[in-house]
């Protein structure tokens, strides 16, 4: 099966821009996660879904940040409009409420200038 | 609310040997998960081993174990035979059940750099 799959590897803007990130969990799974990591504050949760739903937002930094779940194979994390403090890898990850374990997508890495 | 604590920023093993990287946590939960993940200078992070906190028995994952003690809220993970690829940040993660079910606690890492 594949894995968790992102979109893109890479995106490179300039402040002020939109910036969309894609994500498409593993087939059945019904947790969706979203995830930053950079050196300063390592791993921190933004945002996760159940069955499509967000169930905690707490983490979303602010209202610059958005993100939607329109159905079970896709979900966006948007960022309108970015500046250079968001420059940070974005993961997004997916996971069967049985088992517990949270499976990762290879990243996208945001450098905003 | 759940804590993960990882006290060794950096560890360090030559090749072949033997090496155990620590993590303790702090919960109310009394059923939960626990998660070693590794991630690569690649920046996957990839998930190595997994212990359900109502199973006495260690997990094991060919050359990766953990000794996971319930009461003092230990878990800490052995890497035998280590190989030049398991350098990489590893990551204690714990996912408690409850109103925060789903949700994963990570650690701070524990860089390990393998010797060749």
């Amino acid at each position: 099966d594949a894995g968790v799959i992102q979109s893109p590897r890479h995106e490179v803007t300039e402040m002020g821009q939109e910036v969309t990130l894609r994500c498409k969990p593993i087939s059945g799974h019904d947790y969706l996660f979203w995830y930053r990591q950079t050196m300063m504050r390592g791993l921190e949760l933004l945002i996760y879904f159940n069955n499509n739903v967000p169930i905690d937002d707490s983490g979303m930094p602010e209202d610059r940040f958005s993100a939607k779940m329109p159905n079970a194979s896709f979900s966006t994390l948007k960022i309108q409009p970015s500046e250079p403090r968001d420059s940070a890898v974005y993961f997004c990850a997916s996971s069967l409420v049985s088992r517990g374990e949270q499976y990762f997508g290879p990243g996208t890495r945001l450098t905003v200038t | 609310a759940q804590t993960v604590t990882q006290s060794q920023p950096e560890m360090s093993v030559q090749e072949a040997e033997t090496v155990t990287l620590s993590c303790t946590y702090d919960t109310s939960e009394s059923d939960y998960y626990l998660f070693w993940y590794k991630q690569p200078p690649s920046r996957q992070m990839i998930l190595v081993i997994r212990q359900e906190a109502y199973k006495q028995q260690n997990a094991t994952e060919n050359r990766f174990s953990v000794n996971f003690q319930k009461a003092a809220k230990s878990f800490s993970l052995k890497i035998s035979d280590s190989q030049l690829g398991d350098a990489a940040m590893y990551f204690c993660a714990f996912n408690a059940g409850g109103t925060s079910y789903g949700k994963l606690t990570f650690g701070q890492g524990t860089i390990l750099t393998v010797h060749p």
